[in-house]
């Protein structure tokens, strides 16, 4: 079974331009996230998508970071414009049951420096 | 809400020796609790989960954790390190409710030495 796919791996940009990260789950997976982690710390949740419907976006900074999830498959992150603050690993994960305890299945990553 | 601490960053073990990272968490209802792993330069893997069946949980390569709900606690576990797993920990928490939203610690960085 493929796993969650990523691209890219590595982006470098200036501040104020930007930067956009693509995640295709695990076929079947209705819930898919993208999590921000900074170096030294824990991944944070930005947004939580069931099908192509937001579940949880209270932690994404709306002013500059968009998601989307159209037909309820591969997702896109959009961050415009940048800041020096969102040089971090962007991870994307899915996960295939509704509510109860499921896996989290993560991606490699794409890891993101603003210059 | 929830939270987990992980307490100390950085852990420093002999090869053979016993592996023990810390994990304490605060959650207002029955807690669903994970341990992480993230090798460098990829995603995070799932080593064990707890969700309010038997308090001791074993994982993958050897590792096992157990709820202590008087405690707070779910430490990670492993009788003998092995120098393939050095690597960083991730102890994480969600509510027994619907929605799964993880909220992770802060890491614990391990390092296995010969």
């Amino acid at each position: 079974e493929a796993g969650v796919a990523q691209s890219p791996r590595y982006k470098i940009i200036e501040k104020r331009q930007s930067v956009a990260f693509w995640c295709n789950p695990i076929s079947g997976h209705a819930t898919l996230y993208w999590y921000q982690q900074i170096l030294g710390q824990g991944p944070k949740l930005l947004i939580q998508f069931q099908n192509n419907g937001v579940v949880d976006d209270s932690q994404l900074p709306k002013d500059r970071f968009s998601a989307e999830r159209l037909k309820g498959v591969d997702s896109t992150l959009k961050i415009q414009p940048a800041k020096l603050e969102d040089s971090a690993v962007y991870l994307c994960a899915s996960s295939g049951q509704r509510g109860g305890v499921n896996e989290q299945f993560f991606g490699p990553g794409t890891r993101l420096t603003v210059l | 809400a929830q939270s987990v601490t992980q307490l100390g960053s950085h852990v420093s073990v002999s090869e053979g020796a016993l592996v023990l990272l810390r994990c304490n968490y605060s959650s207002s209802v029955p807690p669903y609790l994970f341990w992480y792993v993230q090798y460098p330069n990829q995603g995070l893997q799932l080593l064990l989960k707890y969700t309010s069946a038997a308090t001791l949980v074993k994982g993958i390569n050897g590792f096992e954790a157990e709820f202590k709900k008087s405690e707070t606690s779910f430490h990670l576990t492993k009788p003998s390190a092995h120098m393939s797993d050095a690597a960083e920990y991730f102890c994480a928490v969600s509510g027994a409710g619907g929605g799964n939203k993880l909220t992770f610690g802060t890491g614990t960085q391990l390092k296995v030495e010969l």
